[in-house]
């Protein structure tokens, strides 16, 4: 079975500070990784997506993640956290057309 | 570009109480999901259908049914209501190659 593993579930940033969400995922085949976000009372956007291809991913709001086989992880990063970031963050994968999610890590920006 | 439809976005049931939450979309993907999202436990999987005519359990099935109607809409139906229920339901669909999950806004549905 797949798993996906994120650690803290609440991190806080100062605003202008490196963001770092961290995810770990088991899979038994090359997956597809992703990470969503969940503003209050609202469905899930994509932010950023790996599917083939380059490991260093950018996605919207100037995210970024990197996509490491060895270490099986797919860590979300952001250099200068903006207040508007605040918000719920979701890593998952997908294999054999399943998508499993880790349960959120909800960040906090601090003024 | 409406994506995925949800309906209704709120709901409140009394415990034995049937309901029907509907689901489209107008991507025309072949795959549709339903999860349901309740605090410190992420999305789990309710049911899935990979495609018109198929459907399959996820994690935590008990209690629901589900319906492919057509490639369009997958509606879940609560049979009888029990207060554990009480969540919010997201439907979601994707292309089969690459995918990518597109969510509907969610119902919130409270059981009393």
């Amino acid at each position: 079975a797949q798993s996906v593993t994120q650690l803290g579930s609440h991190v806080s940033v100062s605003e202008g500070a490196l963001v770092l969400l961290r995810c770990n995922y088991s899979s038994s085949v090359p997956p597809y990784l992703f990470w969503y976000v969940q503003y209050p009372n609202q469905g899930l956007q994509l932010l950023l997506k790996y599917t083939t291809g380059a490991t260093l991913v950018k996605g919207i709001n100037g995210f970024e993640a990197e996509f490491k086989k060895s270490e099986t992880s797919f860590h979300l990063t952001k250099p200068s956290a903006h207040m508007s970031d605040a918000a719920e963050y979701f890593c998952a994968v997908n294999t054999f057309n399943q998508f499993y999610f880790g349960t959120g890590t909800s960040l906090t920006v601090i003024p | 570009n409406a994506g995925v439809t949800q309906t209704p976005k709120f709901q409140v049931l009394k415990t034995g109480q049937s309901m029907t939450l509907q689901c489209a979309q107008d991507m025309n993907h072949n795959s549709m999901y339903w999860y349901r999202q309740d605090p410190g436990m992420g999305l789990r999987l309710i049911y899935y259908s990979a495609s018109e005519g198929t459907t399959d359990k996820g994690e935590v099935p008990n209690g629901y049914n589900v319906s492919r109607l057509n490639k369009r809409e997958f509606s879940l139906r609560l049979e009888s209501a029990a207060p554990s229920q009480t969540s919010v339901y997201f439907c979601a669909s994707s292309a089969l190659s690459p995918p990518e999950a597109f969510f509907g806004q969610g119902t919130r549905l409270t059981v009393v």
